[in-house]
């Protein structure tokens, strides 16, 4: 009931395209849901967040879509660039109970950008 | 402002040593949260330490522990180290206002265990 199941595990796009990373949780008392970033590397860098109160939210080329019913969020990357080219992350944490402070993560996915 | 900050960058140590990873959060974040990334397994919640408390741990054995200073900084201590236990260990500080749920990524220590 912990996990953050992520699909696809790895996605190769052409620039300008716009790739989506998926995610699947279970745990309804979930109630952050961020997406990170991370190069080689590097840590993980905050790329955006949502709450299950608003279905979309958007910041700049990124935006989370989320289904409540389904339990379910999403990343679409517009006008993808070969600098997008990472692994990201989804995850998600609650404000209480035994996920309190502890964000859950994704298993990750591998985006390659070709020029 | 400068980020989270993690020493050190690389460590290499034999099977049954102790290793002794330190943290220091962003300035006036006072929460800081241990992960450790294995390959394979992805990020893997460890600690979470708020004003000097510990206040959740991830599903990981005793010998897994660690302490805040006064100063909020931290430090993780894995003793009778394992050949498993070589991954990539990241610290992330939160802010001690609104719900304290961003957490900031520190660069990660390296950690080898021959």
């Amino acid at each position: 009931q912990q996990q953050v199941k992520q699909s696809p595990q790895s996605l190769i796009v052409q620039k300008g395209g716009i790739p989506i990373i998926n995610c699947a949780y279970e745990n309804t008392a979930f109630d952050y849901f961020p997406w990170y970033q991370q190069f080689p590397g590097k840590g993980p860098a905050l790329l955006i967040a949502i709450r299950p109160d608003v279905s979309e939210k958007k910041e700049g080329r990124f935006t989370i879509s989320f289904n409540k019913s389904a339990k379910q969020f999403s990343l679409h990357i517009m006008d993808s660039q070969p600098g997008d080219s990472a692994t990201y992350f989804c995850a998600a944490t609650s404000h209480g109970g035994t996920s309190y402070g502890k964000l859950t993560f994704g298993q990750g996915t591998i985006l390659t950008v070709h020029p | 402002e400068a980020g989270v900050t993690q020493s050190p960058t690389h460590l290499i140590k034999t099977r049954g040593q102790q290793a002794t990873l330190r943290c220091s959060p962003i300035s006036g974040h006072t929460s800081v949260y241990w992960y450790q990334q294995a390959l394979g397994l992805g990020l893997q919640f460890l600690l979470w330490y708020d004003e000097g408390e510990e206040r959740n741990r991830g599903n990981f054995p005793p010998r897994f522990s660690g302490r805040q200073f006064p100063n909020y900084s931290s430090e993780l201590n894995v003793n009778a180290l394992e050949l498993e236990d070589s991954a990539l260990y990241l610290c992330a500080s939160s802010s001690p206002t609104g719900l304290q749920e961003t957490q900031y990524f520190g660069p990660g220590t390296r950690l080898l265990v021959l």
